[in-house]
């Protein structure tokens, strides 16, 4: 399978705690996108990577979000001190080295919920 | 400010039907718009895109949009309904002024009737 995949696809916390989420991207692509995607809602961007560098992180991202991509492949989305309003589907998603034209490729994402 | 517009949370369409799902935008350039579909418990797949050219543009499973630059919409079209296209469907614009951010709508339901 040459998609994109995420790791876990379910995490249940208890609020307060950290998780940290996995994506791997489709391996030629170099751009690599986190959303956060709650029920009746469309996607909202997080953050964005062109290789290893961290180019666009959204405004609304809380300080207790924290994204990385260390060597420009696989990325991690780590969550502190949870809290319920986090609960969500997170998204992970990549295109190609011509990104500006191309579409993002989702993953299946990873489905939060902080009790 | 960028956005995405989907009027209508649900569409009913009864199959072999013509069906069309909505969306328009708002960016301050010249916008990106792409359509994913969402199947239950799997992620957004890609329907199709406009970049630039031909305003008509034709996707992947018989589905089609128009790109209409002065009522900036980008309505979804398939000539025939299938009871397999019952999903969620989404917009999304990017805005080549802003970045690299994409804007997706609030999403529509869409069910083929039987």
């Amino acid at each position: 399978d040459t998609g994109v995949s995420q790791d876990p696809r379910h995490k249940i916390t208890k609020r307060g705690q950290n998780v940290t989420f996995r994506c791997d991207p489709i391996s030629e692509h170099n751009r690599l996108y986190w959303y956060r995607q709650t029920l009746g809602q469309g996607p909202e961007f997080l953050t964005y990577f062109q290789n290893e560098a961290q180019l666009e992180k959204s405004r609304l991202l809380s300080d207790r979000f924290s994204a990385e991509r260390p060597k420009g492949s696989f990325s991690t989305l780590e969550i502190q001190r949870t809290e319920q309003g986090d609960s969500a589907m997170y998204l992970c998603a990549s295109s190609s080295p011509l990104g500006e034209k191309y579409e993002q490729y989702f993953g299946p994402g990873t489905r939060l919920t902080v009790t | 400010a960028q956005s995405v517009a989907q009027p209508e949370d649900q569409v009913n369409v009864a199959e072999g039907n013509p069906l069309t799902v909505k969306c328009t935008y708002s960016v301050s350039g010249n916008p990106y718009l792409f359509w994913y579909v969402q199947y239950p418990n799997r992620g957004l797949q890609f329907l199709l895109k406009y970049i630039t050219g031909d305003n008509l543009v034709k996707g992947s499973y018989g589905f089609e949009a128009e790109f209409n630059k002065s009522q900036t919409s980008f309505h979804l079209k398939k000539p025939s309904a299938l009871v397999s296209d019952s999903a969620l469907y989404f917009c999304a614009v990017r805005d080549l002024n802003t970045g690299n951010q994409f804007y997706f709508g609030t999403g529509t339901s869409l069910t083929v009737i039987p």
